[in-house]
């Protein structure tokens, strides 16, 4: 069973640019989750997908962020315009249900300079 | 809000030692807590669960306590192998109400020396 993607595995971009991290959950899995670890500190929910609704984005920094999951499936998060303090590893995470363990994808390492 | 305290200095133990790593937390009682390993440039793996009416969960070499009184979990690994080098998370449910939200721990680097 193929586990929680993401792409890139890297992203180097300027100030002001934009960036879209995309997610692919485990297949039968509703529940889609997105953290972040900036440098030094501990990992930060982000926001909580069920299928295609948004359940709770009250960890997201700013109106900067936009979580996408059309369709239920894969998931997008668009960070636009980034800017130096958004620099660190997002990661997505996917469950079967609440409650039930989380597996989490190998991150995305954006570095905005 | 919620904080979480993991040791941040790593544990330095040689193999076949018991590894015990602790994470104490302030303000609200979660209703359950979850230890992760990560190895660098990975994501966090799940290892174990603990729900709060439960006083201790094993899984292989792996156990795992909770003491809703002290505010504390401690996690342990027997017969510690250097595979066991990583950095475990604990990580505890942000609302009593809504299973889906975390806080997580820094993180306890633990080394195994063969």
């Amino acid at each position: 069973e193929a586990g929680v993607t993401q792409f890139p595995s890297h992203s180097v971009i300027e100030k002001g640019q934009t960036v879209t991290l995309r997610c692919d959950p485990i297949s039968g899995h509703d529940n889609l989750y997105w953290y972040r670890r900036v440098m030094g500190k501990e990992i930060k929910f982000l926001l909580h997908f069920v299928k295609e609704s948004k359940q709770d984005e009250s960890g997201m920094p700013n109106n900067r962020f936009l979580a996408e999951r059309t369709g239920g499936t894969y998931s997008t998060l668009k960070v636009q315009p980034a800017e130096l303090e958004d620099s660190g590893v997002y990661f997505c995470a996917s469950s079967y249900a609440p409650g039930y363990e989380q597996y989490f994808g190998p991150g995305t390492r954006l570095t905005v300079t | 809000s919620q904080k979480i305290e993991q040791n941040s200095e790593a544990l330095n133990i040689q193999e076949g030692k018991t590894a015990t790593l602790t994470c104490n937390y302030t303000n609200y009682s979660p209703a359950y807590l979850q230890w992760y390993r990560q190895d660098p440039g990975r994501g966090p793996v799940f290892l174990l669960l603990i729900r709060e009416n439960e006083k201790e969960k094993r899984k292989e070499r792996l156990k795992v306590t909770f003491d809703t009184t002290l505010k504390q979990s401690l996690f342990h690994i027997t017969a510690s192998q250097p595979a066991d080098s990583a950095t475990y998370l604990c990580a505890l449910d942000m609302n009593r109400y809504n299973f889906n939200k975390f806080y997580f721990g820094s993180g306890t680097k633990l080394n195994v020396k063969p």
